[in-house]
């Protein structure tokens, strides 16, 4: 099974201020069809999780463009440009490359400072 | 954007069984894969189970093979879990996901195992 490794597991940050979240896998995420399955999740306080960033890079509909993601075979990191109050939650990485199973991320809980 | 609602959680002695459903709507349900992940308390995410849009093929993680049985019915847009010989450890919130992605999760169903 691909073991996906998240750090930190808790961030504390200051609103406005920039955060970054990184995922790493057990071996390469880079599928036969040429795609890295890569997603990233949020799951605020109470709510079912969603999804952010699809293919390592590609932001969902709505999601603002403060959220970003990057990396390519093992490392990959989501990037919060400046964070907002509503951005309080548990991130959680996720590859769909190599299942079963899919695997996910411990997951980062971020709060505000 | 597609909406999931899922269905038939509640107690359950260990060793007993129960269904899930997932009512999906506003989008060609027969043109995806679909999906069940759990959380367990304070836990993180865990994928079960996948099925493929046809019902053709069907994944599960090792915890529950043999187990749980995963099914659809593209007829009336609804995805089920079925769990048998339920465990202590398998008391978590279900969650019905769109494709492998998930790009659309439910509201999830608590299901809970103790005597």
């Amino acid at each position: 099974d691909v073991v996906m490794t998240q750090s930190p597991l808790s961030l504390p940050v200051t609103l406005g201020q920039p955060a970054s979240i990184s995922c790493r896998s057990s071996q390469s995420l880079v599928h036969t069809d040429g795609n890295t399955y890569l997603s990233w999740f949020q799951q605020r306080p109470g709510q079912s999780p969603r999804r952010l960033i699809y293919t390592v890079s590609n932001r969902d509909s709505g999601v603002p463009d403060r959220f970003s993601g990057s990396g390519s075979g093992t490392d990959f990191t989501l990037k919060i440009s400046r964070v907002e109050a509503e951005d309080v939650g548990v991130y959680y990485c996720m590859q769909g490359t190599h299942w079963p199973p899919i695997t996910f991320g411990q997951g980062t809980r971020l709060e505000i400072k | 954007e597609g909406q999931l609602v899922e269905s038939g959680g509640g107690l359950v002695q260990p060793g007993g069984s129960l269904r899930l459903s997932c009512a999906a709507s506003g989008f060609i349900f027969s043109s995806y894969w679909m999906s069940w992940v759990r959380q367990a308390p304070g836990k993180g995410l865990e994928w079960v189970a996948n099925i493929k849009e046809d019902g053709s093929e069907k994944s599960y993680v090792d915890s529950v093979k043999g187990r749980f049985t995963i099914s659809r019915d593209n007829a009336t847009n609804s995805l089920y879990l079925q769990m048998n010989t339920l465990r202590a450890e398998d008391t978590a919130v279900y969650y019905c996901a769109r494709g492998n992605a998930g790009d659309s999760w439910g509201q999830g169903s608590l299901v809970i195992v103790s005597s």
